[in-house]
């Protein structure tokens, strides 16, 4: 199993442009989400989903969007990328066990610059 | 103020020393996470639990519901458990997503 992939690793993007963050997962997990990590401001959820054609917004949800529409695949969606955007993105997945705190599984990780 | 709060918030230990991590939570959880994350690496769930205590080689994650607080302890410490340390909370009700605490950067020397 390769769990949780995320492409690119590092991505440049100009002020305006729009881009696609891949994410999938091969463990046929039902959740899944998308977080930021920003220096002293730990990890904050940006989207997430608890199956295909399911999407939710998170805590930061402005500027990006998402769509699920097979299990294995959840990809974010810079619409005109921002300065503020520059952060270091991380999908993860896991499983949707009844009462909820399920270990997550994530990604490598993608580490994005807007100029 | 932060739902989950992480001390300290960066440690620096000498090799073999006993070092431990806090984390308190002011909401309903159904499950505590500690991650830990390398330099410029992804993220690595060491544990999930809800209750008591559990253990994996040199480290030792405890919890205690009543007064909303979480440990993670490392024994024997090594240069390579330098890494920040992360406690996420699983939320009792609504969606399943983790809330954060913002890391302990935790540095071993020799």
């Amino acid at each position: 199993n390769a769990g949780v992939t995320q492409t690119p690793k590092f991505q440049v993007l100009k002020t305006g442009q729009s881009m696609t963050l891949q994410c999938a997962q091969d463990m046929n997990h039902e959740y899944m989400s998308w977080y930021r990590q920003d220096p002293g401001m730990g990890l904050r959820l940006i989207h997430y989903s608890v199956g295909a054609g399911i999407t939710d917004q998170g805590e930061v949800p402005n500027g990006y969007n998402v769509s699920r529409s097979t299990t294995e695949d959840f990809p974010l969606r810079l619409l005109s990328a921002a300065p503020s955007q520059t952060s270091v993105y991380f999908c993860a997945s896991s499983s949707l066990l009844a009462g909820g705190g399920n270990e997550q599984f994530f990604g490598p990780g993608t580490r994005l610059t807007v100029l | 103020k932060n739902e989950v709060e992480q001390s300290p918030q960066n440690l620096t230990a000498q090799e073999g020393e006993f070092i431990t991590i806090n984390c308190s939570y002011s909401v309903g959880i159904s499950a505590l996470h500690w991650l830990q994350q390398h330099p410029g690496g992804g993220i690595v769930s060491l544990f999930m639990l809800s209750s008591g205590k559990k253990k994996h080689g040199r480290l030792i994650a405890t919890i205690n519901i009543q007064e909303k607080h979480s440990s993670l302890h490392i024994t024997a410490s090594h240069p390579r458990d330098s890494a920040v340390y992360i406690c996420a909370v699983s939320r009792d009700t609504g969606r399943r997503a983790l809330t954060f605490g913002s890391g302990t950067r935790l540095q071993v020397q020799p």
